[in-house]
């Protein structure tokens, strides 16, 4: 069973807009979810994290709305570039530095 | 946030062969995890490794398979034995500084067995 689920499995849009990638998740223990970005042939890139007791976290153009009582949650890339075209996974932990367990990811194509 | 290297980066081995894959990193840190990504897949954690104790094991990855050392708080080894074809993925270490609860990765050691 998929602890952590993600949609789409991909995602295209054009410069400018707005990309939306959803994750949801079964275990109600988890309190800390990161979202990493990973280009090809690279490791995967902390881009922003929540804790479960905010319901939005903002980094510039990155932005997580968290919904604990669906437990859902999104990360809104605004203002869309080609080079955020990558794979991001969502990921979901309960502890300081513990172990994550990780989306299959959203294949997100931003073209020009 | 903290810094980990991985060598080799890349490695290719005939099926039946042992190799290591090193991870270094540039602060100490309590603890190191070691995850395995097919391609173009999700990532899958293998085992957690702290310093001074036996690593611990995830589902589907034991100690003889994937033998890993933590001889000190910057260092960890993963050894792959007994390398078969469908042990060909890309392998990361991960960890954090422990101050809050972001995590780290690697650049990854991409493992082809022949």
């Amino acid at each position: 069973q998929q602890q952590v689920r993600q949609s789409p499995q991909s995602l295209t849009v054009w410069e400018g807009e707005t990309a939306i990638l959803n994750c949801s998740y079964e275990d109600s223990t988890f309190n800390y979810f990161p979202w990493y970005q990973q280009f090809p042939g690279e490791g995967p890139a902390l881009l922003i994290s929540i804790r479960s007791v905010s319901d939005k976290k903002e980094d510039g153009r990155f932005t997580i709305f968290f919904n604990k009582r669906e437990k859902k949650l999104s990360l809104h890339i605004t203002d869309s570039q080609p080079g955020d075209s990558a794979t991001y996974f969502c990921a979901a932990g309960t502890q300081v530095v513990g172990q994550l367990t990780f989306g299959r990811g959203t294949r997100l194509q931003v073209y020009a | 946030s903290v810094l980990l290297y991985q060598k080799p980066n890349r490695d290719i081995c005939q099926s039946g062969t042992s190799l290591k894959i090193q991870c270094v990193a540039d602060s100490q840190v309590v603890s190191m995890f070691w995850y395995q990504q097919f391609q173009e897949q999700s990532l899958m954690l293998m085992a957690t490794a702290n310093e001074g104790s036996e690593a611990t094991y995830e589902s589907g990855f034991t100690k003889d398979k994937f033998p890993i050392s933590r001889p000190n708080l910057t260092f960890s080894t993963l050894t792959v034995n007994n390398a078969r074809p469908g042990d060909s993925s890309i392998y990361f270490c991960s960890s954090g500084t422990g101050l809050s609860y972001e995590q780290y990765f690697g650049p990854g050691t991409r493992l082809t067995v022949l």
